[in-house]
């Protein structure tokens, strides 16, 4: 079964805004990473989050954790149109990554 | 380095047919794996590996095999091909300690007919 769960499934919004995704997750972890993934590709790390962490910040990437309610948020500022990519949080627990159904972001010009 | 290399990038085969998906890693990583991409379902892991010899289960592991012989090389066995098994593949590796950042293959787009 899914671990992760993003919200929303698909986004869209003018470049230069902000966008924000949310993500839930239901037993303990060891660490989450989000990945991007342009179409038809595979897929590529951006961040990872430890258990004990409860921000971090890579660019114009912002990841919050909270394990107290099992969910993160990653919030890509100043969007742009490369940005066009579906998103994915994924948790690490026992040496297995399992990842969400990912939230599909789509930037206009 | 060429990173994590898959072949082929596509493939059909009929029902009942057996092929193997190749995965090579160059960056010496102890961990590698192999997920199924399904429209809608995200990835979901198949196999995986710590290291050579030693394999262990995913989520979804029936009707494929691995093996571990090498560092650098992890195929995926599909044994009797299904069209439930249509679907995009996808090969990972990563360090064991300081992270676990996965780096991903292009992926095997399979079709079963």
């Amino acid at each position: 079964s899914q671990q992760g769960e993003e919200d929303p499934q698909a986004l869209s919004i003018q470049e230069g805004e902000n966008a924000t995704m949310n993500c839930s997750y239901k037993t303990s972890i060891n660490n989450l990473q989000w990945y991007r993934q342009n179409s038809g590709r595979g897929l590529v790390h951006l961040i990872l989050i430890r258990s004990n962490e409860r921000e971090k910040h890579s660019g114009r990437l912002r990841v919050t954790l909270d394990t107290s309610k099992k969910s993160s948020s990653l919030l890509i500022t100043a969007s742009r149109a490369a940005d066009t990519a579906s998103y994915f949080c994924a948790t690490e627990r026992n040496e297995k990554l399992t990842f969400g159904t990912g939230t599909r972001l789509t930037i206009i010009p | 380095n060429a990173g994590v290399t898959q072949t082929p990038k596509f493939q059909v085969l009929k029902t009942g047919q057996s092929m193997t998906l190749q995965c090579a890693q160059d960056m010496n990583h102890e961990y590698m794996s192999w997920y199924r991409q399904d429209p809608g379902m995200g990835l979901r892991l198949i196999h995986y590996s710590v290291g050579a010899g030693i394999t262990d289960q995913g989520e979804v592991p029936n009707g494929y095999n691995v093996s571990r012989s090498t560092t650098e090389d992890f195929p995926l066995r599909l044994l009797s091909a299904a069209p439930s098994q249509t679907s995009v593949y996808f090969c990972a590796s990563s360090r064991l300690t300081g992270g676990w950042e996965q780096y991903f293959g292009p992926g095997t787009r399979l079709t079963v007919t």
